[in-house]
């Protein structure tokens, strides 16, 4: 298996733009999880997915951000309009969860720079 | 305020020493796993602890889950430069999995 996917691993922008970001998660898994990672604040749990529905939003910043998973295989997490504090390592992570362990496995991130 | 508290922050050691890093709340957790992050690269689980008191040992490295389900260790016996990296701590809270801010070690040769 590949592991996790994620694109694209480096992102500049300037600020304003919008950006995409997207993950292909191992086949067979059911949840799905999007995290921000800083010096500051550490690995952040933003949104995660369940059978392709999201569960829990409440870590996603404000309404700049938002998350789809329109199949198993695929999700992107979109911010619209970005701002310098974005400025992170996103990573994506999938998991099947198994007799209530969930093993998450994560992919290699993207790197965002915002201008 | 983090869910879960690591400590040290920054740990810089001798190849050879013996090291432990923590990991506690206040809350009681199901299940705590520990990650090893190396720089570029995603968090990778080195094991996974589900009862209170339990310890598992990993060639060099021994992770024990506290008796009340709190907090958990990680000793590392003889620390070699392939040890360098993030370690993080992440407890199962509320059907998804909760990560501390991590204790970067760092291993001289």
């Amino acid at each position: 298996d590949a592991g996790v996917i994620q694109s694209p691993r480096h992102e500049v922008t300037e600020m304003g733009q919008e950006v995409t970001l997207r993950c292909k998660p191992i086949s067979g898994h059911d949840y799905l999880f999007w995290y921000r990672q800083t010096m500051m604040r550490g690995l952040e749990l933003l949104i995660y997915f369940n059978n392709n529905v999201p569960i829990d939003d409440s870590g996603m910043p404000e309404d700049r951000f938002s998350a789809k998973m329109p199949n198993a295989s695929f999700s992107t997490l979109k911010i619209q309009p970005s701002e310098p504090r974005d400025s992170a390592v996103y990573f994506c992570a999938s998991s099947l969860w198994t007799s209530g362990v969930d093993t998450q496995y994560f992919g290699p991130g993207t790197r965002l720079t915002v201008l | 305020t983090q869910l879960l508290e690591q400590s040290p922050q920054f740990l810089s050691i001798q190849e050879g020493e013996n090291l432990t890093v923590y990991c506690n709340s206040s809350s009681v957790f199901s299940s705590l796993q520990w990650y090893r992050q190396e720089p570029g690269e995603g968090p990778v689980l080195l094991v996974t602890v589900v009862t209170g008191g339990e310890v598992k040992k990993l060639k060099r490295l021994t992770f024990q889950f506290g008796d009340a389900r709190k907090d958990s260790s990680l000793h590392i016996t003889a620390a070699q430069p392939g040890d360098t990296g993030l370690y993080l701590c992440a407890g199962a809270y509320n059907n998804d999995m909760r990560f501390g801010a991590g204790t970067r070690l760092t291993v001289k040769p």
